[in-house]
């Protein structure tokens, strides 16, 4: 079975705080990915990582940024936290192979910023 | 328009009966296409993937795919209360996976 888990499942932080979202994977997949859902707009791309060292910008990086230091492990860092950025974040691990790419995800980490 | 539409819902379906969800994609291109399961507050759950077209059946879950007509649907014999939850549509498009934003399913006694 596939194991993705996050650092928290839920967050409150402080406008400006810098805050560190973490993901761990236990199934050696190469491509990682950070969301964040809200209600009515689904789920959309923050980042995503094909391989160590590197990451990819997706659909809205604004504000955000990533690490990917080891290929388990897929930060997502909020440089300094606002308001609009409370939401549910979810990170998903891929599964890609000849004929399949398939996303397993997190139990996801509800933040709030105050 | 958007890349992957799912009608919002709800979808109110009594038990026992068949619920049937629908999406429509824009990439002509797609080839890979997901339902995802996701219960209040909890993360979405791979519930069916299907490449060809026609049918796949997997138990109570049978997911409908017509690339002629950009449309991939996952019907639900046997509507179970616990089947309630929110039912997310992906499409493969561009070395992504586009998500809708889901149809909520409602299954009632």
């Amino acid at each position: 079975d596939v194991k993705v888990t996050q650092s928290s499942r839920y967050l409150v932080k402080r406008t400006g705080e810098k805050v560190f979202l973490e993901c761990v994977q236990d199934m050696d997949h190469e491509n990682m990915f950070w969301y964040r859902q809200d209600p009515g707009l689904g789920l959309r791309l923050i980042y995503f990582s094909y391989d160590v060292k590197m990451k990819e910008k997706g659909d809205i990086p604004e504000g955000y940024s990533v690490s990917r230091e080891k290929k388990e492990r897929f930060s997502l860092i909020l440089e300094s936290a606002s308001t609009n950025q409370t939401s549910m974040y979810l990170c998903a691990s891929e599964q890609r192979t000849f004929s399949t790419d398939t996303q397993y995800f997190g139990p996801g980490t509800r933040l709030t910023v105050l | 328009q958007k890349e992957v539409e799912q009608n919002s819902g709800p979808l109110s379906v009594p038990e026992g009966a068949i619920a049937s969800l629908n999406c429509t994609y824009s990439d002509r291109g797609s080839q890979s296409f997901f339902w995802y399961r996701q219960y209040s507050g909890k993360s979405p759950e791979l519930i069916m993937f299907i490449y060809s077209n026609g049918d796949k059946e997997d138990g109570r879950f049978t997911a409908q795919l017509n690339k002629a007509s950009q449309y991939v649907s996952l019907l639900i014999r046997d509507s179970q209360p616990s089947d309630s939850a929110t039912y997310l549509c992906a499409v493969f498009s561009t070395d992504k996976l586009i998500f809708g934003t889901g149809t909520r399913l409602q299954v009632f006694p």
